[in-house]
């Protein structure tokens, strides 16, 4: 069972404008949320993280919206450039544990045109 | 940050042979992860690797197919067993310092 929903599947952004993707948790117990960025070829790279103590984090262009009572969170590529293009994944674990493996989302291809 | 280098970065192999894939970490850490991703999908946990102990499988995943081995505090390595093309994917090494998670580059694995 999939335990963390991410949409969409793709996203073609034109070049300034801004990139949105959106990631649901199930398990309550999940208190620790990060992007993932992947360029082909390469592993994974921490792009940003948020806890549920806050509503939002940012860091330069990218912002992770955080809904507990929802359980979503979403993360936000403003003024996106053609760089930016990659697979974009969220996460969850449930961070009090250090070194707790994570649970990812299936992925966004990110598209930037310029 | 974390220093991961995995080896070999890619490999060709034949059907019914093993290949071993090194995970080199710059520091000690406690805990190894080995995650596969299948080619256009997400990373999917095989295992978790202490030193000093057996390694945890996921559901889906048996020791007798993916052995690993973690003989100290910055070295770990997985062996894909008698391959099938259904085995080809990426295959990364993380270690975690406090919850952030560091990933290697992957190990692109073909199967023929």
């Amino acid at each position: 069972q999939q335990q963390v929903k991410q949409s969409p599947q793709s996203l073609i952004v034109q070049k300034g404008g801004i990139s949105i993707i959106n990631c649901a948790y199930e398990n309550t117990a999940f208190d620790y949320f990060p992007w993932y960025q992947q360029f082909p070829g390469k592993g994974p790279a921490l792009l940003i993280a948020i806890r549920p103590d806050v509503s939002e984090k940012k860091e330069g262009r990218f912002t992770i919206s955080f809904n507990k009572s929802a359980k979503q969170f979403s993360l936000h590529i403003m003024d996106s450039q053609p760089g930016d293009s990659a697979t974009y994944f969220c996460a969850a674990s449930n961070g009090d544990q250090a070194g707790t493996a994570l649970i990812f989302g299936k992925g966004t291809t990110l598209s930037v045109s310029s | 940050s974390a220093v991961i280098s995995q080896k070999p970065s890619r490999d060709i192999c034949q059907r019914g042979t093993s290949l071993t894939i090194q995970c080199q970490v710059d520091s000690q850490v406690t805990m190894m992860f080995w995650y596969r991703q299948q080619p256009g999908q997400s990373l999917t946990l095989i295992a978790t690797a202490n030193q000093g102990s057996e390694a945890t499988y996921e559901s889906g995943f048996v020791i007798d197919k993916f052995p690993i081995s973690r003989p100290n505090l910055t070295f770990s390595t997985l062996t894909v067993s008698n391959m099938s093309p259904e085995d080809s994917s990426i295959y990364l090494c993380s270690v975690a310092r406090s919850t952030e998670a560091f990933f290697g580059q992957g190990t692109r694995l073909t199967v023929v």
